[in-house]
């Protein structure tokens, strides 16, 4: 198994640009997320997803879009970036969304910045 | 331990020591808590879990102790060795009750340096 996959590793975009970030896993998870993490802080919930249809916000959902149509992938868009979103964006997953003591399995990150 | 601010709190050891990182969670009602390693450039890496109902878990070199009464974790390395330098995270489950499904609140973190 590949685990979770993010791409791309690094992005640089301007302010008001629009991308899409990339994560997938072939461990037929049911739940993903997507965290952010800025320096010196520890990791934000941003958006996840119980299951392909469902999703649901997070601590710091402003800005940010998901969809989850299969169970494999979960894209994280932004809409409009802007310099406050320059961060280093991770996606997890775990097997079950029915325990919340399931391990969570991180990708290895994607670098944003907006200038 | 973790703090508010933008340095994250260090802790330099020389190897074979022991290593002891700190972590105040914030929410007396989590009742699951989780300790990340973090190397550089990668995703944090699951360490060692602990439900509210234990004091104390085990693994391999690794041991967490958790004091509810005084919002405390605290993770124990044995036998600290330089791979083991990176950033650990403490993170807990704000939701009791199975709800949040991995909702986690994580911790700021804490930079542990290993010296040969």
């Amino acid at each position: 198994n590949a685990g979770v996959t993010q791409t791309p590793k690094f992005q640089v975009l301007k302010t008001g640009q629009s991308m899409t970030l990339q994560c997938a896993q072939d461990m037929n998870h049911e739940y993903m997320s997507w965290y952010r993490q800025d320096p010196g802080m520890g990791l934000r919930l941003i958006h996840y997803s119980v299951g392909a249809g469902i999703t649901d916000q997070g601590e710091v959902p402003n800005g940010y879009n998901v969809s989850r149509s299969t169970t494999e992938d979960f894209p994280l868009r932004l809409l409009s970036a802007a310099p406050s979103q320059t961060s280093v964006y991770f996606c997890a997953s775990s097997l079950t969304s029915g325990s919340y003591t399931d391990t969570q399995y991180f990708g290895p990150g994607t670098r944003l910045t907006v200038l | 331990g973790e703090s508010v601010g933008l340095h994250l709190p260090t802790l330099s050891v020389q190897e074979g020591d022991n290593s002891i990182i700190n972590c105040a969670y914030s929410n007396s009602a989590s009742d699951y808590f989780i300790w990340y390693k973090q190397e550089s450039g990668k995703g944090p890496q699951f360490i060692i879990d602990i439900r509210s109902n234990m004091d104390k878990r085990q693994g391999q070199r690794v041991t967490v102790l958790l004091n509810k009464t005084v919002k405390h974790l605290s993770l124990q390395i044995a036998a600290t060795q330089p791979g083991d330098s990176a950033v650990y995270f403490c993170a807990e489950n704000p939701d009791a009750g199975g709800t949040s499904y991995g909702k986690l609140t994580f911790g700021q973190g804490t930079i542990l340096t290993v010296h040969p």
